[in-house]
Parts: C-alpha cells; structure tokens; sequence
C-alpha cells in the first residue's frame, strides 16, 4: 500500500461546475497537508496549505482535512477551463520530506 | 523573476552518458530539494540540502546519482552513465526551512530523455 493514494482520473466536468479531489492515506505522522497544481510541462504550484485537521478557504477553493479517516479534500466552486490541470495532493510529518500521490487531471470543459 | 530557476530545461542523451542539471532556488531560501517525477505519477522525493549540507537522500538515489550545494545557493545534479529508465522530469524546489508551515517553491524542471 501506497503512503498516499490519488484516483488518477482524468475527471472531467461541465464550467461552472463544483470539483471535488480526494486523498487518502496511511501514515497517522502526517500533520501538514497541502495541494499543488501542475500544468503540462511545468513544476507544482502551491494553492492550497493546511494543519491538522480542518478547512481552509481561498477564494474558489476549499481545502478539508480528515484526520481521524486519513482524508483529505480539495473542492473548486464555479470551475473554469484555466482550472484544467493536474492536481497534486501532498503531505508530511515533522521534519520528513513532502510525500505526494499521484494527481488527479482534470478537464474543465467550457 | 525571483522563482526557482532550473537549466535546461530539456535534455536529451544517449545511454551512458553523464549528464547534470543545475537548479538556483529563491535567493533566501536555506533548503533546496531534488525531485524526480515519471508520467503518470507524482513527484518522488531524492535528495535534498540545508544550506550546504545534504541532509537526507532517498533510496531512490543510486551510486549512479550525485547531488552538490557547494556553497548553499545553487545546487547541482549529475547523473553517470545514464539509463533509459532515468528519463523523467527533474524537479527542484526551495523553501525556508525549519519553519513548522515550511513551503516548497517548486521550478519548472528538466525533463530529461535518454535515448
């Protein structure tokens, strides 16, 4: 089993639409969770950031973290085509290098 | 632009030959990590510095791999005798490390193929 598990996709929704990304994982030390965005031939970018357990929002995004399930969540309201992506969950404990799944693409279709 | 800054960004070589890559982090930033990403899957921590010092390496990271900070700005990746199973994106990124919301910048990457 995988540390960090990522439905590949490729998920593809309508704009306008909402997006819902989803993580599980194995390792109760993670404590710090974040998601990145990745457009073709280009390196991760970070959007979103969060401790522990929670919600974070910014803007159209919504992060969530579950710790009691290993869960974690990324929702985009009122999706446009730009949001078209690879999208990265990525996660760590203390001290101990940033682990990622394997990202999820997504089309938003105008 | 004060982002991370990789060279080149692309690379292509034939089997066993030695290749390196250069990445130079934001300028402030005290931590720099080196990334290794195939297509399909995310990026695969190999290596990564405080400063000068190379604190943690993956075993990911065979003999054949050689990572250098010389002076804790940029830093340097070579690869002997590649393989084709080397081929993937290179990734670098940077961060102020030590900090407990530590954040890593990435670059833009090198993508290397060997032929």
């Amino acid at each position: 089993q995988k540390e960090v598990e990522q439905d590949p996709g490729p998920l593809s929704v309508p704009e306008g639409a909402i997006v819902s990304l989803n993580c599980t994982y194995s390792n109760s030390a993670f404590q710090y969770f974040m998601w990145y965005r990745q457009y073709s031939r280009k390196g991760p970018e970070l959007l979103m950031y969060t401790y522990s357990s929670g919600n974070k929002e910014d803007g159209r995004f919504t992060a969530q973290v579950d710790k009691s399930s290993k869960y974690i969540s990324l929702f985009i309201r009122d999706s446009q085509p730009s949001d078209s992506a690879t999208y990265l969950c990525a996660m760590r404990g203390g001290n101990t290098p940033l682990v990622f799944g394997k990202g999820t693409r997504l089309s938003v279709i105008a | 632009d004060t982002g991370v800054s990789q060279d080149p960004r692309h690379k292509i070589t034939k089997r066993g030959q030695n290749v390196t890559f250069r990445c130079d982090p934001i300028s402030e930033h005290n931590r720099l990590y080196w990334y290794r990403q195939t297509l399909g899957q995310g990026p695969e921590f190999l290596t990564y510095f405080q400063n000068e010092a190379q604190l943690e390496k993956s075993r990911l990271l065979s003999d054949r791999f050689s990572a250098e900070r010389p002076k804790g700005s940029f830093s340097t990746l070579e690869i002997q005798r590649t393989e084709q199973g080397d081929s993937a994106m290179y990734l670098c990124a940077s961060s102020l490390g030590g900090l407990t919301n530590e954040k890593l910048f990435f670059g833009s990457g090198t993508q290397l193929s060997v032929l």
